[in-house]
């Protein structure tokens, strides 16, 4: 089974500053995605950004980029010039490349980093 | 405007009562999934279907059970026999056979809390 962990249960940052998130993954699979997903205050799931494995390319998503090392299972999430309306929990999350019956398109996430913004 | 409801956001619950919890969707999924959130936990998913009138139990099904008879709902049953069922619950739902890499649209929650 896959697993998914995300070592820093908090972190902080101060506005306009870079911060890192970080996340890794086991499993056997050769095809599969990987997801960043916040989660804010109001608790309303949001999409940050997506990758799939066999892109070679980091995806990146206007101040949201992410350094995706296959070889060591890393996937960590990188915030340029962070923004008070960044605070949130973030969790990452991994979904299988092969679909089936019982696999489905489930996510398997992550414990969480909750992140905190200073002015 | 399409998206995922969840009702009611707040919940309480004698202990011994089963409780439901809806979900609809009008995105035209195939995929609805229910997952449980705990303090300083992740998401566990609980069911997931992936077709009308099948679905499968994921990682913590003890004490839940589900219904599929529609496409857009998604109900969710709390049943006496969950030990400790005070969480956020979320809905998602998603297409199954799209480019791989198609995210979950996530309901608002309900919070269960038992008294």
């Amino acid at each position: 089974a896959q697993t998914v962990t995300q070592s820093q249960p908090e972190m902080s940052v101060q506005e306009a500053e870079t911060v890192t998130l970080s996340c890794t993954y086991d499993t056997s699979e050769s095809d599969y995605y990987l997801f960043w997903y916040k989660q804010p205050p109001s608790r309303q799931m949001i999409l940050v950004i997506r990758q799939e494995a066999y892109k070679q390319q980091n995806a990146t998503e206007n101040r949201f980029s992410v350094n995706f090392q296959k070889a060591a299972k890393s996937f960590s999430l990188k915030i340029s010039d962070s923004q008070l309306g960044d605070a949130a929990m973030y969790f990452c999350a991994y979904r299988t490349g092969f679909p089936d019956k019982t696999s489905g398109s489930r996510l398997t996430f992550g414990e969480g980093t909750q992140l905190t913004v200073n002015p | 405007d399409g998206g995922i409801t969840q009702s009611p956001k707040y919940l309480f619950r004698k202990e011994g009562q089963n409780v439901t919890l809806s979900c609809e969707q009008n995105l035209n999924h195939d995929a609805m999934y229910w997952y449980r959130q705990d303090p300083g936990q992740g998401l566990r998913l609980i069911y997931y279907s992936q077709i009308v009138n099948d679905f499968q139990k994921g990682d913590i099904a003890e004490g839940y059970s589900v219904s599929r008879e529609k496409k857009e709902s998604f109900p969710l049953t709390v049943t006496s026999a969950q030990k400790n069922p005070t969480a956020f619950y979320l809905c998602a739902s998603s297409i199954i056979w799209g480019t791989g890499d198609d995210e979950q649209f996530f309901g608002p929650g309900t919070r269960l809390t038992v008294l």
